[in-house]
């Protein structure tokens, strides 16, 4: 089946400029997770869904960071007045139901680049 | 404190070798899964192998074993005849008890080189 997908796949912007990025998880997971990867680092945990509420948003940056997932499926990860440091990796990942011996499957990732 | 650490910023094996990468992790929590990705350069992180703490024999999928010594805090990562496509980033995660129990802390990863 189709795995998790994540539009767009590169996004440029300029400083202070809004940006949305989009996930859509595999069908039938209610867990889903965003992860932000720095050049050379490892993915760091940002937000994770249960459904539609976020149970854990322990690692957004600061609040000009917010995600969506209205409907239980598809999320939205928003960032506000965006600044250079939040060039990154943007991954998105589900699983089944996100118990502890639950698999994260992760999608290909966008590339942000704030100018 | 890292709870995750990957020493070897980068290996070179000959192609058909087996090859281990190193891992060792830090945590207080009796129940906890260790994972292994691959990151090929299209980015897409690719789930390889899962080790709980309460598992007893040592997990195995295909040509990845994960040589698991929990006393010493290491979840190395085995492949056994290795080939031209495994060159890519490999990372280990870990996954601690609830209520942490759904966040994945990565390590800073290994870039694999696979030579002919």
């Amino acid at each position: 089946g189709a795995g998790v997908s994540q539009t767009p796949s590169n996004k440029v912007t300029e400083k202070g400029k809004y940006v949305e990025l989009r996930c859509d998880p595999i069908s039938g997971h209610t867990a889903l997770y965003w992860y932000r990867q720095s050049l050379g680092q490892g993915p760091e945990f940002l937000i994770y869904f249960q459904g539609t509420g976020a149970a854990d948003d322990s690692g957004l940056p600061n609040d000009r960071f917010f995600a969506v997932r209205p409907e239980g499926s598809v999320s939205t990860l928003k960032i506000q007045r965006t600044e250079r440091g939040d060039s990154a990796v943007y991954l998105c990942a589900s699983s089944l139901s996100g118990s502890s011996v639950d698999t994260q499957y992760f999608g290909p990732g966008t590339r942000l680049t704030v100018l | 404190a890292q709870k995750i650490t990957q020493t070897q910023p980068g290996m070179f094996v000959q192609e058909k070798e087996a090859v281990t990468l190193d891992c060792t992790y830090d945590t207080s929590d009796p129940s906890y899964g260790l994972f292994w990705y691959k990151q090929p350069s299209s980015g897409e992180m690719i789930f390889l192998i899962y080790q709980g703490s309460y598992d007893q024999q040592n997990a195995t999928e295909g040509r990845y074993s994960l040589n698991f010594q929990k006393a010493r805090k290491s979840a190395n990562l085995v492949i056994s005849a290795s080939q031209l496509g495994d060159s890519a980033m490999y990372f280990c995660a870990m996954r601690e008890g609830p209520p942490r129990a759904q966040k994945l802390v990565f390590g800073q990863g290994t870039r694999l080189t696979i030579n002919p």
